[in-house]
């Protein structure tokens, strides 16, 4: 099985701080993908990266930002946390080597206050 | 806005009866995947179907696609309790982007 981690697994912000969400892969896979779920809006596509330092944007992008130095960690970055950024993150690596089945995380809970 | 969309939002069936739930999308497809989520939980793997195919089986799972139409529909057969959780379709559009839908919500009664 992939091995995928989220950190933190909780948080709770003030509105304003930044606030840094880490996805680490213990294989190679190329593909990563940070999501946010919430109520009525099922998975919502933030970023993707399709290699080390290639990434693009998703559905949802405003006010993120990601990086990826190493094949093993994908960050998410909130420069400036504002309420409507409290939602649940997970991250997700394509474990078939193209854009096939994702394998997730358990999930990063961020509540922006 | 997502790619996929799925119907019903919610369904409650009897434990034993088959479960049908449907996915419509938008734009033309490499292929379309299944997800179950439990609650609290990340998501899991359930199916795969490429845009060259027309059905698939997994166990008590059957999915079918039809591209002309733009739809695929999830059946689970012979119903359990630990099937109860949301349901999601989700597409790769030919950009690497995986994009998912908004989920069904499944209740198993017993």
């Amino acid at each position: 099985d992939a091995g995928i981690t989220q950190s933190p697994r909780h948080k709770v912000t003030e509105t304003g701080t930044p606030v840094t969400l880490r996805c680490h892969q213990t294989e190679n896979h190329r593909y990563m993908y940070w999501y946010r779920q919430d109520p009525g809006h099922g998975l919502r596509l933030i970023h993707y990266s399709y290699g080390v330092k290639d990434t693009d944007k998703g559905e949802v992008s405003d006010g993120y930002s990601v990086s990826r130095s190493k094949t093993e960690d994908f960050l998410l970055t909130l420069e400036s946390a504002t309420s409507s950024q409290t939602s649940v993150y997970f991250c997700a690596i394509s474990v078939r080597g193209d854009t096939g089945e994702l394998f997730f995380g358990e999930g990063s809970r961020l509540t922006v206050l | 806005s997502q790619q996929g969309e799925e119907d019903p939002q919610a369904l409650s069936i009897q434990e034993g009866e088959n479960a049908t739930m449907n996915c419509s999308y938008k734009t033309s497809i490499n292929n379309l995947q299944w997800y179950r989520q439990n609650s609290g939980r990340g998501l899991v793997h359930l199916i795969l179907i490429r845009s060259n195919e027309r059905e698939k089986h997994s166990g008590r799972l059957r999915v079918t696609l039809d591209t002309s139409k733009k739809s695929s529909s999830l059946l689970i057969t012979a119903s359990r309790a630990a099937d109860t959780a949301s349901y999601f379709c989700a597409t790769d559009a030919r950009d690497d982007k995986i994009i998912f839908g908004k989920g069904t919500r499944l209740h198993i009664l017993p």
